[in-house]
C-alpha cells in the first residue's frame, strides 16, 4: 500500500523555468492538499482540493496553480520558478476535511537558481 | 498573532527522560487537535490525534487538550533516542477544511 507518492523527490530550477509537482494517492481519499515547509516558518498551505473537482487558494497560492486531475492525483505547477520558492514541497490526503489527520507524501526538494 | 505557536526548540534530554511538548493557539472555535511526528527529510506523520478536551493516551505518548486556556500538550515517557524527531501540533474548527500547524518543536535524545 504506497499511500501518497510525489514525484520528483529533488529537482533543481534555474529562475524563470517552469515544472509541475505531481502527487497520487491509492486510499480512495476525498481531499487533497499541497503545503511548503521552509525553516522558521512550518508548513504553509499552499492550495487544497475538498473533493474531485474543486480547489481553493490556502495561504500562500501566489506563484502557483494546481489541478485535481481525478480523485487519485492533485497536481502542483510553477509557471515561472523564483528563488522564494526554494522549499520543500509535500502532497497529503484525508478522507474529507482534514479532521481525521491527513497522509503525508514524503516531498519535494525545490531548489530555485 | 499567529492562529498556532509553538516553540521550535531545539529540545534535548537524556534517554529515559519525560518530554512535555506545547502549542498554544488563539481560535476558540477548534475542536479537532493532533500531533504529527517528522523524522529528518521525511513526510510527518500523524502520532496523536484529539476530539475537544480531554486527555488521550497511547503507549508512551500521552496528548492533553486544554480548551479553557487554548493549550495543547505532548507527552513522552521514558523517551528514547528513536523519538529524535521534529513534533507539530495541527488542529482545525469543526467548519474548516484544512489543518492549522505549528512550526514545530525540533527534539534530540541522547543514549
Amino acid at each position: 500500500n504506497a499511500g501518497v507518492t510525489q514525484t520528483p523527490k529533488f529537482q533543481v530550477l534555474k529562475t524563470g523555468q517552469s515544472m509541475t509537482l505531481q502527487c497520487a494517492q491509492d486510499m480512495n481519499h476525498n481531499s487533497m492538499y499541497w503545503y511548503r515547509q521552509d525553516p522558521g516558518m512550518g508548513l504553509r498551505l499552499i492550495y487544497y482540493s475538498a473533493s474531485e473537482g474543486t480547489t481553493d487558494k490556502g495561504e500562500v497560492p501566489n506563484g502557483y496553480n494546481v489541478s485535481r486531475l481525478n480523485k487519485r492525483e492533485f497536481s502542483l505547477r510553477l509557471e515561472s520558478a523564483a528563488p522564494s520558492q526554494t522549499s520543500v514541497y509535500f502532497c497529503a490526503s484525508s478522507p474529507r476535511g482534514g479532521d481525521y489527520g491527513y497522509t503525508f507524501g514524503s516531498g519535494t526538494r525545490l531548489t530555485v537558481v | 498573532q499567529k492562529e498556532v505557536e509553538q516553540d521550535p526548540g531545539p529540545l534535548s534530554v537524556p534517554e529515559g527522560a519525560i518530554v512535555s511538548l506545547n502549542c498554544t493557539y488563539s481560535n476558540s472555535a477548534f475542536q479537532y487537535f493532533m500531533w504529527y511526528r517528522q523524522y529528518s527529510r521525511k513526510g510527518p506523520e500523524l502520532l496523536m490525534y484529539t476530539y475537544s478536551s480531554g486527555n488521550k493516551e497511547d503507549g508512551r505518548f500521552t496528548a492533553q487538550v486544554d480548551k479553557s486556556s487554548k493549550y495543547i500538550s505532548l507527552f513522552i515517557r521514558d523517551s528514547q533516542p528513536s523519538d529524535s524527531a521534529t513534533y507539530l501540533c495541527a488542529m482545525m474548527d469543526q467548519a474548516g477544511t484544512a489543518l492549522i500547524f505549528g512550526k514545530g518543536t525540533t527534539l534530540s535524545v541522547s543514549s
